[in-house]
């Protein structure tokens, strides 16, 4: 499967507790994004890299929020001091230069 | 800020019935548009994209949207529905130019066998 990648699948965490997430790109894409998913909504955007680096953070993203891609290959995600409201599904997708965004299964986060 | 609203939330139809999912957005520059589908336990996937040209584009599994720029809509549609598209549809539009997705809320379309 060459497609988007992402690990894990499933957290459960608990409140104050910090939790990485692992995204691996479609090899040649230079592009990669992070999203957030909450139930009954549309993935919002967090976080968008091209290669290595991080051009644009959304104010979604708080403090306790912290993503790298070093060598412009995969990208962890880090959550620190885990709220509850932080519980959603995590999503990774990417792209080559400005076409198409392609996403990985995603990482379901659930704060205790 | 830019916004996309898909009015539909919820569409229950039989097979073989007409399908229309409504998508408008609030952005006055040039813009992509994207239809995704989310198979239940599946990842978003890409159903069809317009970024210029013919306004009626093709997708895969026989849908199509027409983009219509007066209108600022992109609206998903099949002549005739199948079980299998049960799922939910999101619409999306980003700035050409730029990169982020903005995400309607989402569609979710059950199909009575």
């Amino acid at each position: 499967d060459t497609g988007v990648s992402q690990d894990p699948r499933h957290k459960i965490t608990k409140r104050g507790q910090n939790v990485t997430f692992r995204c691996d790109p479609i090899s040649e894409h230079n592009r990669l994004y992070w999203y957030r998913q909450t139930l009954g909504q549309g993935p919002e955007f967090l976080t968008y890299f091209q290669n290595e680096a991080q051009l644009e953070k959304s104010r979604l993203l708080s403090d306790r929020f912290s993503a790298e891609r070093p060598k412009g290959s995969f990208s962890t995600l880090e959550i620190q001091r885990t709220e509850q409201g932080d519980s959603a599904m995590y999503l990774c997708a990417s792209g080559q230069n400005q076409e198409t965004q392609y996403f990985g299964p995603g990482t379901r986060l659930l704060v205790l | 800020a830019q916004s996309v609203s898909q009015h539909n939330h919820h569409v229950i139809l039989s097979e073989a019935a007409s399908l229309e999912l409504g998508c408008n957005y609030s952005y006055g520059g040039t813009v992509n548009l994207f239809w995704y589908v989310q198979y239940p336990g599946q990842h978003l996937q890409l159903l069809l994209k317009y970024f210029s040209g013919d306004p009626l584009v093709k997708g895969i599994k026989g849908f199509e949207a027409e983009f219509i720029k007066s209108k600022f809509s992109f609206n998903l549609r099949k002549p005739s529905v199948q079980w299998s598209d049960t799922a939910e549809y999101f619409c999306a539009v980003a700035n050409s130019g730029t990169y982020k997705y903005i995400f309607g809320t989402g569609t979710r379309l059950k199909v009575l066998a």
